[in-house]
């Protein structure tokens, strides 16, 4: 069965610099989201991604943040300016279209030092 | 704002045991509901999903739920869990014409002992 991956599993950043996380989605899906998990808190949705163009997005996504496809495989998140709470475990997902539900990755775990 | 609630962080078991997870959302309009499950050290897989006619909802591995629309619930249930079904369970809404982002519950951790 096709799968979302995620790289990397784990990244390390120092407060302040910028983090890329990378993202595979399903080959054939066209809507593309982010989500993050703080530990012992909620799974927050954070952007969703269509037509090349972002549909949604919640509060958490301010202006740090930003996603892109650079390429017809890759679905990335920077984060400009890290701060300590962005420390998080970063999902991935994606789906077809209509009433098709969304797969997960297996996440990134960010620790920002 | 829409939100979900899920009414048990961790719940502990015996094999064969019966199980319901709880889970209620607040919106008043149509909704879509989904349970995933998250096994140790994997990605959320769903269990399964409601969008629309019969509520009584049967997803993979023998779980089932029932949406109740006027208790604006949507219960896990599984009959007989076993020691594989130990994972974390998250009950998650989206909200037709509300944009098609989950909104999660917190999560309820089962344990199940052989």
């Amino acid at each position: 069965e096709p799968e979302v991956t995620q790289t990397p599993s784990h990244q390390v950043t120092q407060m302040g610099q910028e983090v890329i996380l990378r993202c595979v989605p399903i080959s054939n899906h066209l809507y593309f989201y982010w989500y993050r998990q703080i530990l012992g808190q909620k799974v927050e949705f954070l952007v969703s991604f269509y037509n090349n163009e972002i549909s949604e997005k919640s509060e958490i996504f301010d202006d740090q943040f930003s996603v892109e496809r650079p390429d017809g495989s890759n679905f990335t998140l920077k984060i400009r300016s890290t701060k300590l709470e962005d420390s998080a475990m970063y999902f991935c997902a994606s789906r077809y279209e209509g009433n098709q539900p969304q797969h997960f990755g297996d996440g990134t775990r960010l620790s920002i030092l | 704002a829409q939100s979900v609630s899920q009414h048990n962080h961790h719940v502990i078991l015996s094999e064969a045991a019966s199980l319901e997870l709880g889970c209620n959302y607040s919106y008043g309009g149509t909704v879509n509901l989904f349970w995933y499950v998250q096994y140790p050290g994997q990605h959320l897989q769903l269990l399964l999903k409601y969008f629309s006619g019969d509520p009584l909802v049967k997803g993979i591995k023998g779980f089932e739920a029932e949406f109740i629309k006027s208790k604006f619930s949507f219960n896990l249930r599984k009959p007989s869990v076993q020691w594989s079904d130990t994972a974390e369970y998250f009950c998650a809404v989206t909200a037709y014409q509300a944009g098609t982002a989950l909104i999660f519950g917190k999560g309820t951790t089962l344990s199940v002992s052989s």
